[in-house]
């Protein structure tokens, strides 16, 4: 149980467009979900707390005019990375918690997006 | 805010030796401490995690500790393998919320 999916897992884009990747709970319903942005050989940060029906929370220092979350069922939470450029260039990586009371995040297989 | 500290950056042992990997947390109210394995490209996964009204917990190979007023726990896996070569993070939080994370240990384990 507890699987999280992404999609896509590769997006190639032009400098310019938008990108949507989608995060999905596939056993269980997530009130929570975060976003975390990995570079080569880095650790993970973390971006945003998504929660079900309410505004993201971003962490200091991310633009959330340019990555927009959107987390509109307990399943699925949606990031979009507005006039990408090639230094949005990253893994991006969703995680879930099953609930409230249960500390554990389950990772998403993450999304590794090229900005040409 | 929080701030997680991870050593060493790198660290080679032989198949079969121990391997020990520590990190330290600033802020006293974090209380969930997972550590992830991760391989090139993929997901990190859960190898064990330890709340903070536990000292040590231990799952097979893998054992972790916990020093709450020292604010440092270390990940201990014994009897290494080859597949044991990852990159491993550790990581805080307070009641599973946002999580802090180290900046990782790559172990390569020689045959």
């Amino acid at each position: 149980g507890a699987v999280v999916s992404q999609h896509p897992s590769r997006v190639i884009c032009k400098s310019g467009t938008s990108v949507k990747i989608e995060c999905r709970s596939l056993d269980f319903q997530a009130t929570t979900m975060f976003w975390y942005r990995q570079f080569p050989k880095k650790s993970l940060m973390l971006m945003a707390t998504s929660n079900e029906g309410s505004k993201a929370t971003y962490e200091q220092g991310v633009e959330k005019d340019k990555f927009l979350i959107n987390h509109a069922s307990l399943t699925l939470s949606t990031l979009t990375v507005t006039s990408a450029h090639p230094e949005d260039s990253s893994f991006y990586i969703c995680s879930a918690r099953v609930a409230e009371t249960y500390n554990e995040q389950f990772f998403g297989p993450g999304t590794r997006l090229t900005v040409l | 805010g929080e701030n997680v500290e991870q050593h060493p950056s790198t660290l080679s042992v032989q198949e079969g030796d121990s391997a020990v990997i520590k990190c330290t947390y600033s802020d006293s109210a974090s209380n969930y401490f997972p550590w992830y394995k991760q391989e090139l490209g993929k997901r990190p996964q859960l190898i064990i995690d330890i709340r903070s009204n536990v000292g040590e917990k231990k799952d097979q190979r893998i054992a972790v500790t916990l020093n709450k007023t020292a604010k440092h726990f270390s990940l201990h896996i014994t009897e290494t393998q080859p597949e044991d070569s990852a990159v491993y993070f550790c990581a805080a939080s307070r009641n599973g919320n946002k999580l802090v994370f180290g900046a990782g240990t790559i172990l390569r384990v020689k045959s």
